[in-house]
């Protein structure tokens, strides 16, 4: 079964610097993978998917990539502002139709 | 505006009693689910459907039964056999048959049980 991680669990960054987030999973026999953003008490907010074929995906300050072959996953963030505060969540699917989430990272951006 | 609704955001019911979340689509997806969100843990999947009168159990559908009547409504029974079903409830949905299976949430439903 696949394992998703998600270090660190927590982060706290000054506004405007700019910041990495990071997936590993155990299986490297994806199908895609996704990036979502959460804010408290909502629903999940598709921020990036990249196909198993691609290496990255950019969606403004947004940039995702995917290494298959080392079961990682990096969401980087430019410039970060107050209003990226959320949990940012990584999700594998094997076959398309199933996606495991890891535990999300929660990300504050002190003004 | 398409999107996913899920009703109602807050639901408290007695032990012992059955209680439906209600998920509808208007995205035209094929594929609907449904998952469970508690503390300090990632979602995970209840049941999924990829085609109407159609679904399969995920990792932890046991205490709960859904139903694939319409492309649009994919309902969530958690019965009364759910030992602890208190909990945040997310469905999402899909397109099938393409490359990207990207998956897009409801907003979810609070359920607390005493």
């Amino acid at each position: 079964k696949q394992e998703v991680t998600q270090i660190p669990a927590a982060l706290s960054v000054p506004e405007g610097e700019n910041l990495v987030l990071n997936c590993s999973f155990t299986d490297s026999a994806i199908y895609n993978l996704q990036w979502f953003r959460q804010d408290p008490g909502k629903g999940l907010t598709s921020l990036l998917l990249i196909q198993s074929s691609q290496r990255e995906q950019t969606s403004g300050r947004l940039n995702a990539s995917l290494d298959k072959s080392s079961g990682r996953s990096t969401l980087y963030i430019a410039a970060s502002q107050p209003g990226d505060s959320a949990t940012y969540l990584c999700a594998v699917s094997p076959t398309g139709n199933q996606f495991y989430f890891g535990t999300g990272t929660s990300l504050t951006v002190i003004p | 505006d398409g999107g996913i609704t899920q009703s109602p955001k807050y639901l408290f019911r007695k032990e012992g009693q059955n209680v439906t979340l209600s998920c509808e689509q208007n995205l035209n997806h094929d594929a609907m689910y449904w998952y469970r969100q508690d503390p300090g843990q990632g979602l995970r999947l209840i049941y999924y459907s990829q085609i109407v009168n159609d679904f399969q159990k995920g990792d932890i559908a046991e205490g709960y039964s859904v139903s694939r009547e319409k492309k649009e409504s994919f309902p969530l029974t958690v019965t009364s056999a759910q030992k602890n079903p208190t909990a945040f409830y997310l469905c999402a949905s899909s397109r099938t048959g393409s490359t990207s299976y990207e998956q897009y949430f409801g907003p979810g439903t609070r359920l607390t049980v005493t």
